[in-house]
């Protein structure tokens, strides 16, 4: 069965300041994975997926992240925080041979403090 | 082009009565999912639709929960004999097919049920 976990519900990173947001998942086929970003009163905005490929994947707004099979993972990152990236996020993986129904972590609430 | 619509934008009704939510896809997307976002979690899958048939309704929570896409196109969620646990944040999602890497979301329908 196809899971997400988001490590932090909440995270908090300084104006500047390296952000990184956790997603560990699990599937028994190789993942899609994805990155959607939720502002408030907002509907899903896509950041960034991954489905075969170059394993670092670059997305909008400035924003990464790598696909780790050995580790299953795929952290989002970015270099520098900006005010404007306060939002929630979230991780999700699908399974394209199962109709590609996504699976999503419960959410991370990002704050950027100035 | 125009996006995923989904109407209302906000429903507020009486425990044990019956609701319809609307969804129009982006035109010529196929596949058609439902999800339900409740406070504080990340959207749970609900049903999805290839054409006019649901090809997997594994989680709808009950039988009180019904979708129909009668023309491949609009969907209507239905929920009878509403409860105040149904409240939620109802989303639509849309696939040009089903397996598709990519899915586009409505800003949902925000239900409350009193």
């Amino acid at each position: 069965a196809q899971s997400v976990t988001q490590l932090g519900s909440h995270v908090s990173v300084s104006e500047g300041a390296l952000v990184l947001l956790r997603c560990n998942y699990s599937s028994s086929v190789p993942p899609y994975l994805f990155w959607y970003v939720q502002y408030p009163n907002q509907g899903l905005q896509l950041l960034l997926k991954y489905t075969t490929g170059a394993t670092l994947v670059k997305g909008i707004n400035g924003f990464e992240a790598e696909f780790k099979k050995s580790e299953t993972s795929f952290h989002l990152t970015k270099p520098s925080a900006h005010m404007s990236d306060a939002a929630e996020y979230f991780c999700a993986v699908s399974e394209w041979n199962t109709g590609n129904q996504f699976y999503f972590g419960t959410g991370t609430s990002l704050t950027v403090i100035p | 082009g125009a996006g995923v619509s989904q109407t209302p934008s906000n429903k507020v009704t009486e425990k044990g009565k019956y609701v319809e939510l609307r969804c129009d896809p982006i035109s010529g997307h196929t596949a058609l999912y439902w999800y339900r976002q409740s406070l504080g979690q990340g959207p749970e899958f609900l049903i999805y639709f290839q054409g006019t048939g649901a090809a997997d309704d594994s989680g709808l929570p009950n039988d009180r929960f019904f979708a129909v896409r009668p023309e491949g196109s609009v969907s209507t969620l239905k929920i009878q004999r509403t409860e105040r646990g149904d409240s939620a944040v109802y989303l639509c999602a849309s696939s040009r097919l089903a397996g598709d890497d990519e899915q586009f979301f409505g800003p949902g329908t925000r239900l409350t049920v009193l």
